[in-house]
């Protein structure tokens, strides 16, 4: 099984600021990662897949780079919408589908 | 308008069951594969079970295997959980999540709103 570990468990960021969350993967996953925002009592909803094409109407200043173990999403410009839990996914080798723990996005 | 909507879920004793439904509308329902996937009150999501299209491959978490059957109905439109054997640590938020229409992603593309079961005596 491929273990997905996401860091920080929690990030501080000043509206406005940029954000950067990291992913690391246990096995090579070549670019086969997901990103996903979810709030508070809400479902996760999709924002990047093959690490880096964004989701229909997920706005550009969310962006996804990474490939091979190593994967980054950045919110360029953070707005008060912005403030969630982030989940990283592989679907390179599988079952299972593995997620990251989340980093949860908070205000500074 | 994509649309997944569960239902099912509720109060169920240690040992109890349950049949999680998810109904979809706004796209060819018997076009896509299906997940099941859950979260527990204050943690991350976990991956429970896959069913393809046509219902020839279907997969399970280890947590899971063998307490948890999947199936759908193209003609009704849904995907179902059947949960048995039901244990403290299932009580969870439960969603139903399409993957994706590319051959060989496997990512989730739209999610219900989920569905909480809660396992309590």
């Amino acid at each position: 099984e491929i273990v997905m570990t996401q860091s920080p468990a929690t990030l501080s960021v000043s509206p406005g600021e940029r954000a950067t969350l990291s992913c690391r993967a246990s096995q090579n996953v070549f670019s086969k990662v997901a990103w996903y925002q979810q709030k508070p009592g809400q479902a996760p909803r999709l924002l990047i897949y093959s690490a880096s094409i964004r989701a229909t109407g997920i706005p550009a200043r969310f962006s996804g780079t990474g490939s091979g173990t190593e994967f980054t999403l950045t919110i360029s410009s953070l707005q008060s919408e912005d403030f969630a839990v982030y989940y990283c996914q592989q679907y390179n080798n599988w079952p299972p589908i593995t997620f990251g723990q989340g980093t949860r996005l908070e205000i500074k | 308008e994509v649309q997944l909507v569960e239902s099912g879920g509720g109060l169920v004793q240690p040992g109890g069951s349950l049949r999680l439904s998810c109904t979809a509308s706004g796209f060819t329902f018997s076009d896509y594969s299906m997940n099941w996937v859950r979260q527990a009150p204050g943690k991350g999501l976990e991956w429970l079970s896959y069913i393809t299209s046509s219902s020839g491959t279907i997969y399970y978490a280890d947590s899971v295997q063998g307490r948890f059957h999947i199936s759908r109905d193209n003609a009704k439109n849904s995907v179902y959980l059947q949960v048995s054997g039901l244990r403290a640590e299932d009580t969870a938020v439960y969603y139903c999540a399409r993957v994706s229409p590319s051959r060989g992603y496997y990512y989730l593309d739209y999610w219900g709103q989920g569905t909480l079961i809660t396992v309590s005596s």
